[in-house]
């Protein structure tokens, strides 16, 4: 299963909203989507599991929604600690784990 | 609190062997709800999975198929960590090497916690 996302680049400024975009080349159960954030220097870090569960600390800020092929992660209000890169992933396919390009957030 | 601690070397000459370890506190490798996996990022910024190993009453491995012929995943359950082992590495290999948990709930599965990356430099 391969995974795009859409924009590469999205340019915002603080306080708006992002909406990123990951789409699968086939089917993905939502249980087994999940995005993932990552800073400069630092290893990705659990955002959503299940398609639209927050992981622990996460702020409400942060939506997953979608099923089957198109998935989307919601930022509202973004905060300047919220420009990064995110990653989408599925598991259960083929390859058993795959990752999407990645959506940098930054800075208009 | 579930962490993963890495370690191993940062530069591999090319047709050796790169080997990395990573030491699990809060969680065991024999864990029946988790899995222990290896995720490379290129410096092109492409997160890679290649491989697992987990403990169902018997342990297993899944590995990628680029790197299948090359690669493996063990556990030591006497020190509770898991290693990788991937063997004639050439440049191509040079990447942020990480070991990741992956943690089935009802509410799903995902990747977490992650090791703290490792750079690893195959010249």
């Amino acid at each position: 299963i391969v995974l795009t996302q859409s924009p590469g680049t999205l340019s915002l400024s603080p306080g708006e909203e992002a909406t990123l975009s990951c789409r699968a080349s086939e089917s993905v159960s939502s249980t087994y989507l999940a995005w993932y954030q990552q800073k400069p220097g630092q290893a990705p870090r659990l955002l959503i599991h299940g398609a639209s569960t927050r992981a622990n600390g996460i702020p409400d800020r942060f939506r997953g929604s979608g099923s089957g092929t198109d998935y989307t992660l919601s930022i509202s209000g973004l905060e300047p600690e919220d420009f990064a890169v995110y990653y989408c992933q599925q598991y259960g396919g083929s390859p058993l784990f795959s990752f999407g390009p990645g959506t940098k957030v930054d800075l208009k | 609190q579930v962490q993963l601690q890495q370690s191993g070397p940062g530069l591999v000459k090319p047709s050796q062997t790169l080997s990395l370890t990573c030491v699990i506190s809060g969680d065991s490798v024999s864990s029946d709800s988790a899995s222990w996996n290896w995720i490379r990022q290129s410096p092109s910024g492409g997160l890679e999975w290649l491989g697992r190993t987990y403990f169902r009453s018997e342990w297993s491995t899944d590995y990628a198929e680029s790197v299948k012929s090359r690669i493996t995943i063990t556990p030591d359950t006497s020190k509770n960590q898991f290693s990788l082992h991937l063997n004639s590495v050439t440049p191509e290999d040079t990447a942020v090497y990480y070991c990741a948990r992956f943690y089935l709930t009802y509410l799903g599965g995902s990747f977490d916690p992650w090791g703290q990356g490792t750079r690893v430099t195959v010249s």
